[in-house]
């Protein structure tokens, strides 16, 4: 069974429309990272999540440590959001795992 | 711009080769993390460096090692190249450990094994 898993794999949407990614984990960890891949490979770090909610202009991440669960919302989802979304579980040894990632495209 | 630079951005060699890429963490940023990212793995956390000592390893070939030098800056040694070992190369650098510091990626560097 793998340590993370991202839902769904692929999401395409219409602009304007609100989007949620979802990422489960089945081990403890420090740290939740929300990474945004364009297709050009450049990657961006968008979160860095240990408790609670984070918010960033229309980008909002959330994580339940209970629960073992994150989500990644895009509210008013525009073009220039396409990109691959990956979650990466980070543990108190800075081992890093990789969730396989979410592509995302919205369309005009 | 994130401040983290990887150099060179892309290498093409041959089979049996070896190569050394080079990342330049943010100033001030203490830890610098290596990834790899191959078509059929997804990204894959490599190995990680503190103030200059090992910190993490993950799943890292014998055949890569890596250092981080007084500087800061460090090197991805990669020898013996297989034609599987074609990949996007990232590095990535934080302030400190876990849970302390946001990662900051290089562009990466695409390294071609023919």
């Amino acid at each position: 069974k793998n340590e993370v898993e991202q839902s769904p794999q692929n999401l395409t949407a219409q602009e304007g429309e609100f989007i949620t990614i979802n990422c489960s984990y089945s081990v403890g960890i420090s740290a939740l990272h929300w990474l945004q891949q364009h297709p050009g490979g450049g990657i961006v770090s968008l979160f860095m999540l240990s408790s609670g909610k984070k918010k960033h202009g229309r980008l909002i991440a959330t994580i339940n440590i209970q629960e073992k669960h994150s989500s990644l919302h895009i509210t008013a989802s525009h073009p220039r959001d396409s990109a691959v979304y990956i979650c990466a579980l980070h543990f108190s040894t800075d081992k890093l795992i990789f969730g396989t990632g979410t592509r995302l495209q919205v369309f005009p | 711009d994130s401040g983290v630079t990887q150099t060179p951005k892309h290498l093409i060699t041959a089979t049996g080769q070896r190569v050394t890429l080079r990342c330049s963490p943010r100033s001030g940023d203490l830890s610098v993390y290596w990834y790899q990212q191959s078509l059929d793995q997804g990204l894959q956390f490599l190995i990680q460096y503190y103030n200059g000592e090992e910190r993490a390893k993950g799943n890292i070939l014998e055949r890569f090692s890596a250092q981080q030098f007084p500087d800061l800056h460090s090197e991805l040694n990669l020898s013996s190249l297989e034609l599987g070992d074609s990949a996007l190369y990232f590095c990535a650098s934080s302030v400190g450990l876990a849970p302390l510091g946001e990662l900051f990626f290089g562009e990466g560097s695409r390294l071609t094994v023919l």
